[in-house]
């Protein structure tokens, strides 16, 4: 079973409908990450959170809110879609212990917004 | 404002020669870096690290040189074989941070 999964893993909505991506682990980290990865551009991280009660903006938070509902979930709403969110979403985990630097990733969720 | 920068978008050897993936960063306070692999359909896959206290890191086939005067590093994986054929990132972060940049990805292809 996967240690970090995603859902749903592609989802095609319509300009200003709201939409939820859900992330769940089950590797018992502290530490949750939303990214995003686009063509030329790489991964950019939106937000992130060290436990429940602590969430924190990333490179590009603009348009996008979170919930940790839990130590093991952590979803990203897109409140009012567009068409520029289409992406490549991405959730990781890491460890609370050591340096916290390497982040295990889910499989992705693609979102395509019409 | 790109910070960690890869700007050769592919590479394709041959297989049992070397793999050299090459990365670089304008901001000076990183002091981690992270090499990753992507498959299709897939998420990213830690593959290895280093330190800015260090210059090299090994971890069978591979290992990464950090250049802190330069800014740059390099993924070096030597024998290249069929299956390292993927997307690698190079990412960055500052000492205790968790707001990790990741470059735009090189699309290694090892032919057989």
């Amino acid at each position: 079973d996967a240690d970090v999964t995603q859902t749903p893993r592609n989802r095609i909505t319509k300009t200003g409908k709201r939409i939820m991506l859900e992330c769940s682990q089950t590797k018992g980290h502290d530490r949750m990450y939303w990214y995003r990865q686009d063509p030329g551009l790489g991964l950019r991280l939106i937000y992130y959170s060290f436990d429940v009660k602590d969430i924190n903006k990333g490179e590009i938070s603009d348009g996008y809110s979170v919930s940790r509902q839990a130590q093991a979930k952590f979803s990203l709403s897109l409140e009012s879609a567009i068409p520029n969110q289409t992406a490549l979403y991405f959730c990781a985990t890491s460890d609370l212990e050591g340096d916290g630097h390497e982040q295990f990733f889910g499989p992705g969720t693609r979102l395509t917004v019409l | 404002d790109q910070q960690v920068k890869q700007n050769s978008p592919s590479l394709s050897v041959q297989e049992g020669r070397i793999s050299i993936l090459n990365c670089d960063y304008t901001n000076s306070m990183f002091d981690y870096f992270l090499w990753y692999k992507k498959y299709p359909a897939e998420g990213p896959t830690f593959l290895i690290s280093i330190s800015s206290i260090k210059d090299k890191n090994e971890d069978g086939r591979f290992t990464v040189f950090l250049n802190k005067s330069a800014k740059h590093l390099s993924l070096h994986i030597v024998p290249s074989q069929p299956g390292d054929s993927a997307v690698y990132f190079c990412a960055a972060s500052e000492y205790n941070n968790n707001d990790m940049r990741f470059g735009a990805g090189t699309r290694l292809t090892v032919k057989p």
